[in-house]
């Protein structure tokens, strides 16, 4: 079936260090691939997405990247900060019919000061 | 800007007991998606409706219903509650040709 693998499951660096979560996904259909921070108690919040027409998308400190053919896409943060503290959702999903989004099991990023 | 509504954010409920979760998705969005997540998982899709009508199916026990009412909102019935249906119910929607689907904060169901 459709799975989304996420790595690491928790990642912890210095505050100013890159943080880099990578995922892979299972079916060569999917096209969209949006990526969730979840802080405590809070539902997940979308950050940044990319479609399979793209390679690298950047929106400020935080940029994705896109390898269709190792179905792999990564999540990097630079200039990490304390608020980038949260648990990071990836999920894949397909632009046909209804959009199911596929997540992969998360990495709790913890940036410290 | 309105986002995704979930009500009750809290809810206690003891085992065999019935359960609905009430979600209202952003104005103009006509798909909403249900998930759950229990402690320390990612989300798992349970059930998705466009437009009233079921369009997607994930791991959703027996024990569990939803459906999408003419304003858009969606209840999903949860019955004959297990401990194990404790966790956070998440509600997304999103508007059929747009990709980008928006979370509600949750509701946390814990049956004791």
């Amino acid at each position: 079936g459709e799975n989304v693998e996420q790595h690491p499951s928790t990642l912890s660096v210095q505050e100013g260090d890159s943080a880099v979560i990578k995922c892979t996904y299972s079916d060569s259909a999917s096209n969209y691939f949006p990526w969730y921070k979840q802080e405590l108690g809070k539902g997940p919040q979308l950050i940044i997405d990319i479609r399979s027409n793209v390679g690298e998308k950047k929106d400020q400190r935080i940029a994705v990247t896109l390898n269709k053919t190792a179905k792999h896409f990564s999540l990097h943060i630079t200039e990490t900060q304390p608020e980038d503290s949260a648990v990071y959702f990836c999920a894949a999903s397909k632009t046909s019919g209804t959009y199911k989004y596929i997540f992969g099991t998360g990495t709790r990023l913890k940036v410290l000061a | 800007a309105a986002g995704v509504i979930q009500s009750p954010r809290h809810l206690i409920k003891e085992k065999r007991e019935t359960a609905t979760l009430k979600c209202y998705p952003i104005p103009r969005h006509d798909t909403v998606y249900w998930y759950q997540q229990g402690p320390g998982q990612d989300p798992q899709f349970l059930i998705s409706f466009y437009e009233k009508m079921q369009s997607d199916k994930g791991s959703i026990p027996d024990r569990f219903s939803a459906q999408q009412f003419s304003d858009y909102h969606s209840e999903l019935n949860m019955s004959s509650l297990e401990l194990g249906d404790s966790a956070l119910y998440f509600c997304a929607s999103s508007s059929q040709g747009d990709t980008e689907a928006f979370f509600g904060q949750g509701t946390r169901l814990t049956v004791v």
